[in-house]
This record gives C-alpha cells, sequence and structure tokens, in this order.
C-alpha cells in the first residue's frame, strides 16, 4: 500500500521565521507526480506545489519545494500571518489516482 | 473566474443514497479530468474518485468501490457523485477538484464543498 508521511505533525513557529515540512513517500515515486497544498480553516485546499518545484499560479515566492524519489520538503522562507494553515503532500499515480498525507499543521507559536 | 459550485450535501441514515453535483464556471468543463475529495470530520483529505473528460475512464478509492458512482454531463458542465448504502465513515465535507494536466494533473480549482452526514 502506498503510504505518504509528513512530519512533523503540528510545527509552532512565529511570523517571520522558516518552516520546513516533510513528506516521505513509501516508495520511489515520480518528482513530477508531487504535489502540496495549503489549507486554511473554513476554506478549500489550494495548490501550491506541482512537480515537486514548480510554484502555482499566483504563490508568493516564499513558497518552495524541493526533493526526490522518497523524500520531499515544502519550504516557507518567512511566514506571514496567513502562512498558518494545515499543509498537505499529495501524489498523482496510478492506483489510487491520488494519495494525500496526513498533514502538517502550521501554527503561531 | 473560474469557479466550482457543490450542492446535495446533507443528513442520511446508514444505508440511504445521496447524490452530490457540482456546477463549473468559467472553463471549458469537457476538457478536464474531475474529482471529488473530501475530509471527515479531524481527519486530512482523502481522494473518492476521478473521471476524465469523456467518461470513458472513472476510478475510485477501495473504500467507496461497488458503493459510489462518479458521472458527469459536459452539456450542462456539471460533475456528479451517487453515493449508495452510505455508512457513517462516509461522512465528511465533499469538494469537487479539477486536474490539470498542465500542472502534470495536480488539482488547481476546488470547490467550497458540501456537507454529507451519515447518522440514525
Amino acid at each position: 500500500e502506498f503510504v505518504l508521511t509528513q512530519s512533523p505533525g503540528t510545527l509552532s513557529l512565529s511570523p517571520g521565521e522558516r518552516a520546513t515540512l516533510s513528506c516521505r513517500a513509501s516508495q520511489s515515486v515520480s518528482s513530477s507526480s508531487l504535489a502540496w497544498y495549503q489549507q486554511r480553516p473554513g476554506q478549500a485546499p489550494r495548490l501550491l506545489i506541482y512537480g515537486a518545484s514548480s510554484r502555482a499560479t499566483g504563490i508568493p515566492d516564499r513558497f518552495s519545494g524541493s526533493g526526490s524519489g522518497t523524500d520531499f520538503t515544502l519550504t516557507i522562507s518567512r511566514l506571514e500571518p496567513e502562512d498558518f494553515a494545515v499543509y498537505y503532500c499529495q501524489q498523482y499515480g496510478s492506483s489510487p489516482r491520488y494519495s494525500f498525507g496526513q498533514g502538517t499543521k502550521l501554527e503561531i507559536k | 473566474e473560474m469557479q466550482l459550485v457543490e450542492s446535495g450535501g446533507g443528513l442520511v441514515k446508514p444505508g440511504e443514497s445521496l447524490r452530490v453535483s457540482c456546477a463549473a464556471y468559467g472553463f471549458t468543463f469537457r476538457a478536464y479530468t474531475m474529482n471529488w475529495v473530501r475530509r471527515a470530520p479531524g481527519k486530512g483529505l482523502e481522494w473518492v474518485s476521478s473521471i476524465n473528460s469523456d467518461s470513458k475512464y472513472v476510478f475510485y478509492t477501495d473504500s467507496v468501490k461497488g458503493r459510489f458512482t462518479i458521472s458527469r454531463d459536459n452539456t450542462k458542465n456539471s460533475l456528479f457523485l451517487q453515493m449508495n448504502s452510505l455508512r457513517a465513515e462516509d461522512t465528511a465535507l465533499y469538494y469537487c477538484a479539477r486536474a490539470d494536466s498542465n500542472v502534470i494533473y495536480a488539482l488547481d480549482v476546488w470547490g467550497q464543498g458540501t456537507t454529507v452526514t451519515v447518522s440514525s
């Protein structure tokens, strides 16, 4: 069974700090199939990163993605107040079609 | 403006059926693969089902196979999810989402969701 594991479960930081979120796949995946989403309370998810490292339209450059194989990272260089949310990694594959990680909650310290 | 608007959620008893819908605006609906994704209370996102642009290919997560049916009407820019034999664990906020080949099939447009509650 294919599984994406995100860490940490909760990350407590202050505005202006750097955030590093991890996503580990249970087996190697194509970098092109890895995406990151942000979900704020009461809102729909928003695509941030696709193809492991490409920012989606309108996403600020403080968001960056990296990684390959089984280990991927979302970095937010300088946290803004609106960045405190839940973040999900997601892989597009054959079966299941899409898999999501369990999420990392980024909270204000 | 590209927009997806879900409707049809509600409260049903275990074993009952419900059909949720998603109306698309502001883009060429018939050109895109569409998806249903859900978020159960206190849980994370879970992909439920996908349908390609001409309805030739459909996919389901294991837990809904044989109970849920995804469909679409490209003449009405609409996506549907027929849910039968509903269980308590199907309780969730159901989102429709567009998959775009330009972003390597990531889900780039989402609706606000419709709530399905299964409870006796």
